[in-house]
C-alpha cells in the first residue's frame, strides 16, 4: 500500500519569504501521479498544483513549484514570494491511475503567513 | 465548473443516532470518494464507488456505510453514530481524463 508523509506540522514565514514544504512517499508502481492541496479556513479543498511521476520536469504554477526526486521518493512544494493568502493546510496526495484512481494524503503541513 | 455539493455544513447528532451525510456532483464523474478529515492524521479514505450500485471499502469503513443508486449522488450512512465519529467528512468526485478531484466544502460532524 502506497504511503504518504509530511513531517512538518506546522510552518510560519514572513510575507514575501519563500518557503517549502516537504513530503516524502512510498510506492512499488513507476506510474503515478502527485498532488499539493490547499486547504484555506473556508475549507475548501484546492489544487495547487500536479506533478505526473514519468515527466521529468518539475511543475510550476505561477508562484508554486515542485521539486520531484523519484529515486529519492520526495515531492517537496516551494511557494515564492509568500503572501497573506497563503495561509492555509497544504496536503501531499499520490494517486496510482489505474483502478479507482484514489488519492492518499499526507498528514498535512499548517502553514501561516505574517505580515 | 464542476460543484460537488454537500448538503450540510455543520451537523450535530446524538450517539446512537442514524446519521445520513449527503453529497451531489454535477459532472457525470464515475469515480466518487468519502473522506474523514482529523487534526494529525490528513485524509483517510472511508469508501469509494465507481459506479452507481457499485462500492468498495477504504481504509477505514468501519461503522459507515454508503448508498450510491444515482450516478450524481453519493451518500454516506453512520448506522449509529458514535463520539469517535466526530469528525469533519469531505465527499469529491475525480475526473478521470484530468486526474483531478473535485471537493465538496465538508461537513464538520459533532456527535454528542
Amino acid at each position: 500500500a502506497q504511503t504518504v508523509t509530511q513531517s512538518q506540522p506546522e510552518m510560519s514565514v514572513q510575507e514575501a519569504e519563500t518557503v517549502t514544504l516537504s513530503c516524502t512517499y512510498d510506492t512499488s508502481e513507476s506510474n503515478y501521479y502527485l498532488f499539493w492541496y490547499k486547504q484555506p479556513p473556508s475549507r475548501q479543498m484546492i489544487l495547487v498544483i500536479r506533478q505526473e511521476a514519468y515527466k521529468q520536469q518539475n511543475a510550476t504554477e505561477n508562484r508554486f513549484s515542485v521539486n520531484f526526486q523519484k529515486a529519492a521518493k520526495s515531492f517537496s512544494l516551494k511557494i515564492s514570494d509568500s503572501q497573506l493568502g497563503d495561509t492555509a493546510m497544504y496536503f501531499c496526495a499520490f494517486m496510482n491511475p489505474g483502478g479507482a484512481q484514489k488519492l492518499v494524503f499526507g498528514q498535512g503541513t499548517r502553514l501561516t503567513i505574517n505580515p | 465548473d464542476v460543484k460537488v455539493t454537500q448538503s450540510s455544513r455543520y451537523l450535530v447528532k446524538r450517539t446512537g443516532e442514524k446519521v445520513f451525510l449527503e453529497c451531489v456532483q454535477d459532472m457525470d464523474h464515475e469515480n466518487m470518494f468519502w473522506y474523514r478529515q482529523d487534526p494529525g492524521l490528513g485524509l483517510r479514505l472511508i469508501y469509494f464507488s465507481y459506479d452507481v450500485k457499485m462500492k468498495e471499502k477504504g481504509d477505514i469503513p468501519e461503522g459507515y456505510s454508503v448508498s450510491r443508486e444515482k450516478k450524481e449522488r453519493f451518500s454516506l450512512i453512520l448506522e449509529s453514530a458514535s463520539t469517535n465519529q466526530t469528525s469533519m467528512y469531505l465527499c469529491a468526485s475525480i475526473s478521470r481524463d484530468l486526474y483531478k478531484l473535485f471537493f465538496g466544502s465538508g461537513t464538520q460532524l459533532s456527535v454528542l
